[in-house]
């Protein structure tokens, strides 16, 4: 069975420091891994993935995420935040991402001034 | 990639009545799922919307309450049905497959909410 945790519901960073949104995975085989992202009364855009290739994947808006099997983590960083970051982001896991996709609970990140 | 419509886009209903919310996708896709998000909560899947034949439901949701039409590769239906405030959600229709290099691309939502 597959599952994920976010370890955080909620995270605050000043602009212009670093971001650090943690998740936690569970996969019975080598998973797939996403980080999607929420902006307010708008859809789902996909920010990265993590599909057995490098374990250091970059994504869109300079994103980065690692995957560390012997942790069993994906966390998602970014060196420096920028207010149009603040929305809410969901770690995704599948065994087959062709198939079904388990949501993350979400963390929401706020950036202040 | 592909491209996602949802209609309607949002909908205030009465309690008790349905609506059936509509998903077309650009282009012929294997995979088409259903969501639901709960106010402040995360994704939750609904059903597997398989074409020619009838959907696979997650536990928690059942075709009588969440009826779900899949006439062709680029369109599905899901209806919600007896709404109750509980109802009141925004759902989702994605896609997916291997032509989408095993990604999942989402539509807009219908955000619902039941008076």
């Amino acid at each position: 069975a597959q599952s994920v945790t976010q370890l955080d519901s909620h995270v605050s960073v000043s602009e212009g420091t670093p971001v650090l949104l943690r998740c936690n995975y569970s996969s019975s085989y080598s998973p797939s891994l996403f980080w999607y992202v929420q902006h307010p009364n708008k859809g789902l855009q996909l920010l990265l993935k993590y599909t057995s290739a490098a374990t250091l994947v970059k994504g869109i808006n300079g994103f980065e995420a690692e995957f560390k099997k012997s942790e069993t983590s994906f966390h998602l960083t970014k060196p420096s935040a920028h207010m149009s970051d603040a929305a809410e982001y969901f770690c995704v896991v599948s065994e087959n991402p062709a198939s079904k996709i388990i949501f993350g609970s979400g963390t929401r990140l706020s950036i202040r001034p | 990639s592909a491209v996602i419509s949802q209609k309607p886009s949002r909908d205030i209903c009465q309690r008790g009545t349905s609506l059936t919310i509509q998903c077309q996708v650009d282009s012929q896709v294997t995979m088409m799922f259903w969501y639901r998000q709960q106010p402040g909560q995360s994704l939750t899947l609904i059903a597997t919307a398989n074409q020619g034949s009838e959907a696979t439901y997650e536990s928690g949701f059942v075709i009588d309450k969440f009826p779900i039409s899949r006439p062709n590769l680029t369109f599905s239906t899901l209806t919600v049905s007896n709404m109750s405030p509980e109802d009141s959600s925004i759902y989702l229709c994605s896609v997916g497959g291997r032509a989408l290099y095993n990604e999942q691309f989402f539509g807009p939502g219908t955000r619902l909410t039941v008076l």
